[in-house]
């Protein structure tokens, strides 16, 4: 199965700032199927990012992803207060669907 | 869409577990139905996935032989049945439905906590 590591574990910004987070795969994702999905304590995960870098509907434009092959990026440009959450890559180009360990994203 | 999910249960080792997804807002047939699960302070791991129409199933390796996903399409609803429960089960199951013929999960029940205890 694919292994997706993400890191750092945990990043500490302030609002306004831009944040990094990585998502590299044991092996090369096919077709390029990579997801990002962000989640708040006690709630579902919520879809981000599909297909490498097409935003989900009603996602802002300030979260973009990019990458190909094993390494991936979720990029959120500028930091507002709802973005402080847990965030976790998802490959689904080969059976089993697999989830990185995710990317806390804290506040500084 | 909503995908409303069954109550919390608490189980004893060795018991058996059945969650309901009720789904609707969209055409149940036309969207497979995923599980995924999150143990307390831990990521998400996928456990398998169904096809509404005719009702074929997928699993997870780790999860062969004791997770059953079956579906009830009079009344849109899936649901999830793991047997053998250990304490490392302990977990929030989660259905997702697929955005279209992709899997990746655009849409998310709100979760039933699971609870493994002697």
């Amino acid at each position: 199965e694919i292994v997706l590591t993400q890191s750092p574990g945990t990043l500490s910004l302030s609002p306004g700032e831009r944040a990094t987070l990585s998502c590299r795969a044991s092996q090369s994702v096919s077709s390029s199927y990579l997801a990002w999905y962000q989640q708040t304590p006690g709630q579902a995960p919520r879809l981000l990012i599909y297909d490498v870098f097409s935003r989900a509907t009603g996602i802002p434009d300030r979260f973009s992803g990019s990458g190909s092959g094993t390494d991936f990026t979720l990029t959120i440009s500028r930091l507002e207060p709802e973005d402080f959450a847990v965030y976790y890559c998802q490959q689904y180009g080969t059976s089993p669907l697999t989830f990185g360990g995710g990317t806390k994203v804290e506040i500084k | 869409v909503h995908l409303v999910q069954s109550g919390a249960e608490v189980k004893k080792p060795g018991a058996s577990v059945k969650v309901s997804c009720k789904a609707s807002g969209y055409n149940f047939i036309g969207y497979y139905m995923h599980w995924v699960r999150q143990a307390p302070g831990q990521g998400l791991e996928w456990m398998g996935w169904i096809n509404p129409i005719g009702g074929g199933t997928n699993y997870a390796q780790k999860f062969q032989g004791r997770v059953t996903l079956t579906r009830d399409t009079s009344t849109s609803t899936a649901y999830m049945e793991l047997t053998g429960l250990k304490y490392d089960d302990t977990a929030v199951y989660y259905c997702a439905r697929v955005r279209g013929g992709l899997p990746f999960f655009e849409y998310w029940g709100q979760g039933t906590l699971v609870t493994v205890s002697s």
